[in-house]
C-alpha cells in the first residue's frame, strides 16, 4: 500500500542553523511529491513539489528538496532557518493509479525555532 | 486570484446533529478534493469531484457525503454526528486533468467541534 513515513514528529534547531526534515514514501511507480506547511489554525501551503525530471527541486521561502529513488525519499532542507519557520510540515505523494484526485499524507513534523 | 475559501471556519454541533461545510475553489479549478485532520489520524482523503461527480472516495462510512455544483463549488455533509467527527476540515481545489490534477491549493478549512 502507498504510504508516507515522516519518522521525525518534532524537531527543535536554532534560528540560522540548517534545516533537513525526513520523508520516505511507499509506492509503486515514480510518484508525485511535494512538501506542504502548516501554520497553527491555517490550511495547506505548497511549499515544492517533483513531478519529473531535476531531482533537486526549489520551493519557495528558502526551501528545496532531493528526490532520491534509490532510498525513496524526498527530504526538505533549507541552509538557514528563520523564526518565521515555524510550523507543522507535511510530506504527501500523489497520483497512484486511477486515484489522481487525493493525497496520501505523512504524519507531519513539527519545527520549532530556537532564538 | 483569490485563494480557496471555506465556510463556516468554525462550528459547534452536538452530537447527532448534522452539519454542511461549503468550499469555493480558485477560478478555473474544476477539482475539489475534502480531507479530514485530526491529532491522531492526521490528514486523511474524503472524496474527490470534478464535474460534479464524485471520482475518488476514501476510506470512511456513508454518513460523510459530498456534492459539487456546476460552477464547480463543493458542499460535504456529515449526518448523525458523533465526537469523532471534530476535525479540521480541509478543502483543496486543482486544475482538471493530468498532472495538474495532482496539483492541490488548501482551504484555510473548518474547524468542527461536536460536543
Amino acid at each position: 500500500a502507498q504510504s508516507v513515513t515522516q519518522p521525525d514528529i518534532h524537531i527543535t534547531v536554532s534560528e540560522g542553523a540548517s534545516l533537513e526534515l525526513r520523508c520516505n514514501y511507499s509506492y509503486g511507480a515514480t510518484p508525485y511529491l511535494f512538501w506542504y506547511v502548516q501554520s497553527p489554525g491555517q490550511g495547506l501551503q505548497l511549499l515544492l513539489k517533483y513531478f519529473s525530471g531535476d531531482t533537486l527541486v526549489q520551493g519557495i521561502k528558502g526551501f528545496e528538496a532531493e528526490f532520491k529513488r534509490s532510498q525513496s525519499s524526498f527530504n526538505l532542507r533549507k541552509p538557514s532557518v528563520h523564526w518565521s519557520d515555524a510550523a507543522e510540515y507535511f510530506c504527501a505523494v500523489g497520483g497512484y493509479g486511477g486515484s489522481q484526485g487525493n493525497l496520501i499524507f505523512g504524519k507531519g513534523t513539527k519545527l520549532s525555532v530556537k532564538p | 486570484k483569490a485563494g480557496v475559501t471555506q465556510t463556516p471556519r468554525y462550528l459547534i454541533k452536538t452530537r447527532g446533529q448534522q452539519v454542511t461545510l461549503s468550499c469555493s475553489p480558485i477560478s478555473g479549478h474544476r477539482s475539489v478534493s475534502w480531507y479530514q485532520q485530526t491529532p491522531g489520524q492526521g490528514l486523511q482523503f474524503l472524496f474527490e469531484y470534478f464535474s460534479e461527480t464524485q471520482r475518488n472516495k476514501g476510506n470512511f462510512p456513508g454518513r460523510f457525503s459530498g456534492r459539487q455544483f456546476s460552477n464547480s463549488r463543493s458542499e460535504m455533509n456529515v449526518s448523525t454526528l458523533e465526537l469523532g467527527d471534530s476535525a479540521l476540515y480541509l478543502c483543496a481545489s486543482s486544475l482538471a486533468g493530468g498532472i495538474s490534477l495532482n496539483e492541490q491549493f488548501f482551504g484555510p478549512g473548518t474547524r468542527l467541534t461536536v460536543l
